[in-house]
């Protein structure tokens, strides 16, 4: 069966400093991967997706960015964090069908907190 | 814009009741609706799909109504447990896109 991990699952970091967070998936090839941000009474905001390795579609302009190292890794990172960047990340995957009509995977998120 | 609206206001059910959850949306035209269910510090759990030319769509204890005259779906839940209790998410989606709301908090009181 399918499994995601996400880690970490909690993460307190100083605005400036660099962040990386790391999803990879089990048991499935070539899926789709997504990076979401849910800031608390909103509704999930689309940051990255991918098709395939070193594909990256980006919504949202930010300080953020996401790379596909393999074809079941999915990294966000960032080189200078700000404080707006605080909220719950979740990692999440699907199959290849188009963006908006396969169901989602989601991991079990990261509660970043920037000071 | 495109817009979606789930009651912001928490939903208290006694056990044993239906409880009924609302989705409607505006400017947008899916062609697909998604249900999940989220818990608190968890990544949402997906539940149901239901395309836009299905009317109703049924799993268990649960059903799902689309009705794109109306732009509005509503899940049910039957028969509800304290169990039950969460966070329920709607999320609109074409073929490029997919669009979330922002909830609503599900009580289930025993």
């Amino acid at each position: 069966s399918q499994t995601i991990h996400q880690w970490p699952a909690t993460l307190v970091q100083p605005v400036g400093s660099p962040l990386s967070l790391e999803c990879t998936v089990e048991g499935t090839s070539n899926p789709n991967l997504y990076w979401y941000r849910q800031a608390a009474g909103r509704g999930l905001q689309l940051l990255f997706y991918s098709v395939g390795i070193g594909q990256i579609s980006s919504e949202v302009p930010q300080n953020l960015s996401a790379s596909r190292p393999q074809d079941r890794q999915f990294i966000l990172s960032s080189k200078k964090l700000l404080l707006s960047d605080s909220g719950f990340y979740l990692c999440a995957w699907s199959g290849t069908g188009r963006v908006g009509n396969e169901k989602l995977f989601f991991g079990s998120g990261t509660q970043l907190s920037v000071l | 814009s495109q817009k979606i609206e789930q009651n912001s206001e928490a939903l208290n059910i006694q056990e044993g009741k239906t409880a009924t959850l609302t989705c409607n949306y505006t400017n947008y035209s899916p062609a697909y609706l998604q249900w999940y269910r989220q818990d608190p510090g968890r990544g949402p759990v997906f539940l149901l799909l239901i395309r836009e030319n299905e009317k109703e769509k049924r799993k268990e204890r649960l059903k799902v109504t689309f009705d794109t005259t109306l732009k509005q779906s509503l899940f049910h839940i039957t028969a509800s447990q304290p169990a039950d209790s969460a966070t329920y998410l709607c999320a609109l989606g074409s073929n490029y896109q997919l669009i979330w709301g922002a909830g609503t908090k599900l009580i289930i009181k025993p």
